[in-house]
């Protein structure tokens, strides 16, 4: 089945060491996102990336870092200067292309850091 | 920029009720796309509904519908004879057709159906 994968689910991990969450889409899209949720909060946007070596700094992306080397794969790093990386993460991608913008989501990776 | 307005943090209602959650939204484009998404506990956000900004028509499907008013700048969600199956968070979310088609989000609405 065509689709995203985001694996762990759950994550945890100590303060001060880096983490990288894995996302992983065979569905053909061009354009991959990484979004941050937070309790009663809507999403986030960290980083996005159109095209294989691109990337874009979204409105969060102060102690993130992320990597696009593969067209199916978008891996986000979060480093240890992200100040309250405690959060549930999402992945999403979609093919602008087509001319249809609805991003498809993962189904996210729940991270704690103690 | 551009910015996505769900009021209403979290309703209550019992199954069978109508329930309509309001999203109003504010962009300077005059081509973009409006959305609406489902989040149940489970976490992965589900698409619902893509509406571009040049059709103003109702759309239903099946016990949903949506109701798009460009003059107020909202895309309101209704759910017909909701079910306990509702239960979730809905976001609305913006795009603003660049090439990287980026989108915003509201803060989402909590939808709880009770028996």
């Amino acid at each position: 089945d065509g689709g995203i994968t985001q694996s762990p689910k759950y994550l945890f991990r100590k303060e001060g060491q880096n983490v990288t969450l894995s996302c992983e889409q065979n569905l053909n899209h061009d354009a991959m996102y990484w979004y941050r949720q937070d309790p009663g909060q809507g999403l986030r946007l960290i980083y996005y990336s159109q095209i294989v070596n691109d990337f874009q700094k979204g409105d969060i992306a102060e102690g993130y870092s992320v990597s696009r080397e593969k067209k199916e794969s978008f891996p986000l790093t979060v480093t240890s200067a992200q100040k309250n990386p405690t959060a549930f993460y999402l992945c999403a991608s979609t093919n602008p292309r087509t001319g249809n913008y609805e991003q498809y989501f993962g189904p996210g990776t729940r991270l704690t850091v103690t | 920029a551009q910015k996505v307005t769900q009021a209403q943090t979290e309703i209550s209602v019992v199954e069978k009720e109508d329930v309509t959650l309001d999203c109003v939204y504010e962009t300077r484009d005059t081509t973009y796309y409006l959305f609406w998404y489902k989040q149940p506990p489970s976490g992965e956000l589900v698409f619902l509904i893509r509406r571009n900004s040049f059709d103003e028509q109702n759309e239903i499907s099946g016990r949903y519908s949506w109701n798009f008013q460009k003059s107020t700048s909202s895309f309101n969600f209704t759910i017909t004879a909701s079910q306990v199956v509702d239960s979730a968070v809905y976001f609305c979310a913006l795009s603003d057709l660049s090439g990287y088609s980026t989108l915003t989000f509201g803060k989402g609405t909590m939808l709880l159906v009770s028996p």
